[in-house]
């Protein structure tokens, strides 16, 4: 079974620029989560999606920052514009409703603000 | 308040070793719940373990085993005869039972170790 995929797996970019990350959660998967990954902050949930329906975006640092999730089988992460701060890791994670509820994790997108 | 501590930063062992990777929690809850993830050079964060605070059992599989003692708050990681191939960043994480049963879906994750095992 295909995991959760993300994409790019680079992004390499400039102050104000706008950034799009995508994620395709594991078939049948109800929940999607983004994370944030630094080494001041370590691993932080920014955003979950139920039934694409966004849950809870109090992890989401600013305004700068959206997500969108059009269907069940994608979903966007923005920065517009973009800071040097922004730069981390961003994780996808998808996980089932009911049943086992282990978050599974994408390969993550390394996002570097030059 | 919820809190994950993985005081070891880093760890650095010869290949056969066992090495144990420790984990403590803060929570206030009765029942909970406990992660293992691991995160290898390449980047991703791969699943090894999920623990409920109510089965403090432990639970080996092949060269894995976790010690979850309720007593100390800990949910400790061992590793027997490390091989290279383990040499990854390791998360412990905590979860809230959730209201209709099974984890929410805030995980709080630790700092994370660093196991180097040299050849």
């Amino acid at each position: 079974d295909a995991g959760v995929i993300q994409s790019p797996r680079h992004e390499v970019t400039e102050m104000g620029q706008e950034v799009t990350l995508r994620c395709k959660p594991i078939s049948g998967h109800d929940y999607l989560f983004w994370y944030r990954q630094t080494m001041m902050r370590g691993l932080e949930l920014l955003i979950y999606f139920n039934n694409n329906v966004p849950i809870d975006d109090s992890g989401m640092p600013e305004d700068r920052f959206s997500a969108k999730m059009p269907n069940a089988s994608f979903s966007t992460l923005k920065i517009q514009p973009s800071e040097p701060r922004d730069s981390a890791v961003y994780f996808c994670a998808s996980r089932p409703s009911g049943g086992p509820d282990t978050q599974y994790f994408g390969p993550g997108t390394r996002l570097t603000v030059l | 308040a919820q809190k994950v501590t993985q005081a070891q930063t880093e760890i650095s062992v010869v290949e056969k070793e066992d090495v144990t990777l420790d984990c403590v929690y803060e929570t206030r809850d009765t029942t909970y719940y406990l992660f293992w993830y691991k995160q290898p050079p390449s980047g991703e964060l791969v699943f090894l373990i999920r623990r409920n605070s109510f089965d403090e059992q432990n639970e080996i599989s092949g060269r894995y085993s976790w010690n979850f003692q309720k007593s100390t708050s800990s949910f400790n990681f061992t590793i027997t005869a490390s091989q290279v191939v383990d040499s990854a960043v390791y998360f412990c994480a905590l979860s809230r039972y959730g209201r209709y049963g099974g984890a929410t879906n805030k995980l709080i994750f630790g700092t994370g170790t660093l196991l180097a095992v040299q050849p």
